[in-house]
């Protein structure tokens, strides 16, 4: 049974620090992985998705990356901004099945301090 | 391009009544997922509709159904609600079952139930 844990839970930095969050699953035979953003009450807006077959993708302050191998998936943010604040969730699309399945972390909530 | 737009945004409901949720995808979509999200367990997958056939079921009792229509919209619907059913419902549509675009979510619906 596919399993995802990000770490850390909580994370509060001050604005213009460089910052990791990460993902750990435990089934490599995943599609696809996706990072999302959601704001407190509203829906998740996906910020970068990756291909099983890809290592990285990157969208302006944003670079993630996926090493399936190890089960494990980095999301890095750079020159953090106030408005960076929010949770971020990973998903891996089930790989084993023909679905849309995905399945989620816990999140990380971040804080990003003036 | 519209977004996936659920209806209603915000229920409440008396325990032991029942709910139907509405999602209507992203033009062209033809999956749709629906996702239910705790403080406690987080983002749980509760069933996927692909050309109006259901491909995967979550671990939902049977109180929780959906269907979805030619033009692929979906309802989802909880008949005898229960406290516990009080969630935030999400729903995510993407271009087919299994596809490299990923999935888009809507802003949810929160159901509280009383």
């Amino acid at each position: 049974k596919q399993e995802v844990t990000q770490i850390p839970a909580a994370l509060s930095v001050p604005e213009g620090e460089n910052l990791v969050l990460n993902c750990s699953f435990t089934d490599s035979a995943i599609y696809n992985l996706q990072w999302f953003r959601q704001d407190p009450g509203k829906g998740l807006t996906s910020l970068l998705l990756i291909q099983s077959s890809q290592r990285e993708q990157t969208s302006g302050r944003l670079n993630a990356s996926l090493d399936k191998s190890s089960g494990r998936s980095t999301l890095y943010i750079a020159a953090s901004q106030p408005g960076d604040s929010a949770t971020y969730l990973c998903a891996v699309s089930d790989g084993s099945s023909n679905t849309g399945k995905l399945i989620f972390g816990q999140g990380t909530t971040l804080q990003v301090k003036p | 391009k519209a977004g996936v737009t659920q209806t209603p945004r915000y229920l409440i409901k008396t325990r032991g009544q029942q709910v139907t949720l509405s999602c209507s995808p992203i033009s062209g979509h033809r999956s749709v997922s629906w996702y239910q999200q705790t403080p406690g367990q987080g983002l749980q997958f509760l069933f996927e509709y692909f050309s109006e056939t259901q491909r995967n079921k979550g671990n939902f009792p049977g109180r929780f159904s959906g269907r979805q229509f030619s033009n692929s919209r979906s309802e989802m619907n909880v008949s005898t609600l229960e406290l516990g059913d009080s969630a935030l419902y999400l729903c995510a549509s993407s271009l087919a079952a299994t596809t490299p675009g990923g999935a888009f979510f809507g802003q949810g619906t929160r159901l509280t139930v009383v």
